[in-house]
């Protein structure tokens, strides 16, 4: 079964409001999680990384301001997308490491920003 | 900079076939090469990784080739079916800080079986 998931899978919005992204691991804890960025028919784009009890780092190019992270607990964390336009419609994918190598990812969060 | 490269973009292989996706890293750094597969709207899944002290390693119906010297790495999937059907990316890992692997991914293959 699943061992990530994320919360919701759908979103649409409308332009400059925000929306926030929850990823948890359901049968294990992590200090780390992983955001990706994905647009259709291409790669996974790492965005950042997650940090329980302090700051996430972000990729060169990634705006923190526009993409915040909290890692709340040691099996959650979310992604806010503030102030979303357009071009942040996206297909939004965390994953967890369950052991140093291993990744599991979440199914995914499809956002619209109309 | 793409440090994976994948290929091809696409594959078609009648059932029964042998799928072959071959991947380049770039980075010396890379010490961990996992492969996975992902259905329309969904996140990717796990199917296979390798350490590069390894040359081969085999799950099943899954097959990954690992060469140090030239930086290639590939997946063969043997006795294709429809079900196999996906995008695949093969991604390469190093360590981040000390603690977890950060995975840089290929571009993605999809596969299509034919029945």
């Amino acid at each position: 079964g699943a061992v990530v998931s994320q919360h919701p899978s759908w979103v649409i919005c409308k332009s400059g409001t925000s929306v926030k992204i929850e990823c948890r691991s359901l049968d294990f804890q992590a200090t780390t999680m992983f955001w990706y960025r994905q647009f259709p028919k291409q790669s996974l784009m790492l965005m950042a990384t997650s940090n329980e009890g302090s700051k996430a780092t972000y990729e060169q190019g990634v705006e923190k301001d526009k993409f915040l992270i909290n890692h709340a607990s040691l099996t959650l964390s979310t992604l806010t997308v503030t102030s979303a336009h357009p071009e942040d419609s996206s297909f939004y994918i965390c994953s967890a490491p369950r052991t140093l190598e291993t990744q599991y990812f979440g199914p995914g969060t499809r956002l619209l920003v109309l | 900079q793409q440090q994976v490269k994948q290929s091809p973009q696409s594959l078609i292989v009648q059932k029964g076939g042998i799928s072959i996706i071959n991947c380049a890293y770039e980075n010396t750094a890379f010490d961990y090469f996992p492969w996975y597969q992902q259905f329309p709207g969904k996140g990717p899944a796990l199917l296979i990784a390798i350490r590069p002290d390894v040359s081969e390693k085999k799950e099943g119906r899954f097959t990954i080739s690992f060469n140090k010297s030239a930086k290639q790495f590939s997946l063969h999937i043997m006795d294709s079916q429809p079900g196999d059907s996906a995008t695949y990316f093969c991604a390469a890992g190093k360590r981040s800080g000390g603690s977890n692997y950060k995975l840089t991914f290929g571009k993605g293959t999809l596969l299509t079986v034919n029945p």
